[in-house]
């Protein structure tokens, strides 16, 4: 599981309200990642990191800012959760596969519904 | 833009059959093809991945076939078994960042 947690791991919201998810890695990578995935529409990128205070947007960056202040951890925020913000949120890091490239390894998820 | 499609949507497949799951992308500019294999309730999981300077990948049941000209590529696993019954994405790397198919759902029957 390379090392990945997601906290909380199931969170019921109301709309309006501010939602924190936290990724924790253990071993030091670099690049981390934050995904939603929605049926029909795979995984898309929400945000990325590639340091300590790096970070870029993705593909469906609206409504969500990140932050990452230590190596290991990276923090999604939804400002102002809305309905369309109900989704399953998943962090990845990047890593050395056995076969000598790099890819991404994710994390178990976090099941968010905003109400 | 989707820059990765994927198809079939679902699939089933009798077991001891092969399954077959088709990827094309736009962006040539990828360097890195890998497949990942989800369970419900459970995250993405690498199950293989190629280079495009290599035209296939085989590791047990599973293979990558990879076609650079038509820019396609896709999953075969062989012996298909219901312990393969999963959604499996394909995705795309370009800068550190991957690009996902929409997914396809297999059902391996009886």
């Amino acid at each position: 599981d390379a090392g990945i947690t997601q906290s909380p791991r199931h969170k019921v919201t109301e709309t309006g309200t501010p939602v924190t998810l936290r990724c924790h890695q253990t071993e030091n990578h670099r690049y981390m990642y934050w995904y939603r995935q929605d049926p029909g529409h795979g995984l898309r990128l929400i945000h990325y990191s590639y340091g300590v205070k790096d970070t870029d947007k993705g593909e469906v960056s609206d409504g969500y800012s990140v932050s990452r202040s230590k190596t290991e951890d990276f923090l999604l925020t939804l400002e102002s959760a809305t309905s369309s913000q109900t989704s399953v949120y998943f962090c990845a890091i990047s890593a050395a596969t056995s076969g000598g490239g790099e890819t991404q390894y994710f994390g178990p998820g976090t099941r968010l519904l905003v109400l | 833009q989707q820059q990765v499609k994927q198809s079939p949507q679902s699939l089933i497949v009798q077991k001891g059959g092969i399954s077959i799951i088709n990827c094309a992308y736009e962006n040539t500019a990828f360097d890195y093809f890998p497949w990942y294999q989800q369970f419900p309730g459970k995250g993405p999981a690498l199950l293989i991945a190629i280079r495009p300077d290599v035209s296939e990948k085989k590791e047990g049941r599973f293979t990558i076939s990879f076609n650079k000209s038509a820019k396609q590529f896709s999953l075969h696993i062989m012996d298909s078994q219901p312990g393969d019954s999963a959604t499996y994405f394909c995705a795309a790397r370009v800068n550190e960042k991957l690009t996902f198919g929409t997914g396809t759902r297999l059902t391996i029957i009886p």
